[in-house]
């Protein structure tokens, strides 16, 4: 079974820096695309973050370039998130997703407050 | 970026019933090779999402075959041909076809 696990979430000040990690199992992190997608408290859901499986390449949406990354660890089969210069409205529940959205995770809570 | 309009909102059912949520895009969602990127997922209260029809018709493995998406360009639909209690939830439609991809605003499905 398909298994997707992020961890690292928290309460962060205005400013600061965060990692996310995304232990998957079951599916290869180097042979598919991978993505991230948050959800802020009580609204929908936002695609931002996008990393392909065959050549690496990334995507980010306007709303994080600059100040998150994407990558992977092919060895690990894990995903990452690097997020800087994070921002109240960064606050959400974010999700690691495979390829076209048919996995997710089970989403890791980042909070940004003073 | 493309804007995916999701109507109605929120929708309240009889058990038994059928149920129709409409997706609509503001540009094509016909890719470059052809295939057309429409995706629908249902959220359940604290649960993660999980998607349900991909490419506007497919559906994934376990989905119900009451459930139905059609459509093509721009106008989507998602059906429930007899609603069930384990329907409930926020459904989204969401674009793969464009960067960045979108998603929908979310039509809330409830039973009556």
């Amino acid at each position: 079974e398909v298994q997707l696990v992020e961890s690292g979430g928290g309460l962060v000040q205005p400013g600061g820096s965060l990692r996310l990690s995304c232990r998957v199992s079951e599916y290869s992190v180097s042979s598919h695309d991978m993505n991230w997608v948050r959800q802020a408290p009580g609204t929908g859901l936002e695609w931002f973050s996008y990393i392909s499986g065959e050549s690496g390449v990334t995507y980010h949406a306007d709303s994080v370039k600059g100040r998150f990354t994407i990558s992977r660890d092919n060895a690990k089969n894990s995903l990452y998130l690097q997020m800087d210069s994070l921002r109240v409205e960064d606050t959400a529940v974010y999700y690691c997703m495979g390829g076209h959205a048919e996995h997710w995770g089970q989403g890791t809570l980042v909070t940004v407050s003073s | 970026d493309v804007v995916m309009t999701q109507s109605p909102l929120s929708q309240s059912v009889t058990l038994g019933q059928p149920a129709s949520i409409s997706c609509r895009s503001s540009q094509s969602l016909v890719h470059s090779n052809g295939n057309t990127y429409l995706i629908w997922f249902r959220q359940r209260p604290g649960q993660s999402p999980r998607r349900l029809i991909y490419e506007v018709s497919n559906r994934d493995s376990g989905v119900p075959d009451r459930f139905s998406g059609s459509g093509s360009g721009t106008d989507f639909t998602l059906k429930i041909s007899r609603v069930e209690a384990e329907d409930v939830g926020i459904y989204y439609c969401m674009q793969d076809a464009h960067w960045p991809w979108t998603f929908g605003q979310g039509t809330k499905v409830e039973i009556k």
